[in-house]
């Protein structure tokens, strides 16, 4: 299988620093996605890891280890609109299937 | 604006209907993915086509078939409907192939309500 394991819920200050977790299967993996996910809205692409190391782009960087089958989403300067639902996404196989985690819901508060 | 079309945008139906969703991808792709999102639920697999073929499935009931056209737009039908299967449907396309950088374009979504 290609289970995707996130936390289901987590809670950050605006302006503080949060990171979210992701395990995965290894079996099959080819790269790793993060989509940002609005109640009610179609996800939009956050970031895609394919090699070992931390990407970093703005305030959002993300973190992945193959051998580990781990990932994480770093979020800095948390702002009240990124309180949404991150999503984490394995590309798996040589059809490149898509698997989605359950997502994670970041409530960013005062 | 993602480039991927889905209509219709929401959808009342009754039990036991039956239903069709459409999707266009984004110009130059061929894949197509299909998802199920229920309330407050993440984003259930349903099924990828390729370039016409179909080539992963994932938890699809039977009721449930898909097809990709040689236009490369795709149609998920929903039959026999049950008060469960509301929920919003999204397409996703990618370019696909050994090519593919996997990256997903995500249509705006189908909210479908059975009652």
């Amino acid at each position: 299988g290609q289970n995707i394991d996130q936390p289901t819920e987590m809670t950050a200050t605006e302006g503080a620093i949060v990171q979210i977790n992701c395990t995965y299967q290894t079996s099959g993996f080819n790269g790793l996605f993060w989509y940002q996910q609005h109640a009610g809205e179609a996800p939009t692409f956050l970031s895609y890891n394919v090699l070992d190391g931390l990407e970093e782009k703005g305030r959002f960087s993300s973190f992945l280890s193959r051998s580990k089958g781990y990932s994480y989403l770093l979020l800095k300067e948390l702002q009240m609109k990124d309180s949404a639902s991150y999503l984490c996404a394995g590309l798996f196989g040589g059809y490149q299937k898509v698997t989605f985690g359950t997502g994670t819901k970041l409530q960013v508060i005062p | 604006d993602s480039g991927v079309t889905q209509t219709p945008k929401h959808l009342i139906t009754a039990t036991g209907q039956r239903v069709t969703l459409r999707c266009s991808p984004r110009s130059g792709d061929l894949s197509v993915y299909w998802y199920q999102q229920s309330l407050d639920q993440g984003l259930q697999f349903l099924i990828q086509y390729y370039n016409g073929e179909e080539r992963a499935k994932g938890n699809i009931l039977e009721r449930f078939s898909a097809q990709q056209f040689p236009d490369l737009h795709s149609e998920l039908n929903l039959s026999s409907l049950e008060l469960g299967d509301s929920a919003l449907y999204f397409c996703a396309s990618s370019v696909g192939g050994t090519a593919n950088t996997g990256e997903l374009f995500f249509g705006e979504g189908s909210r479908l309500t059975v009652l």
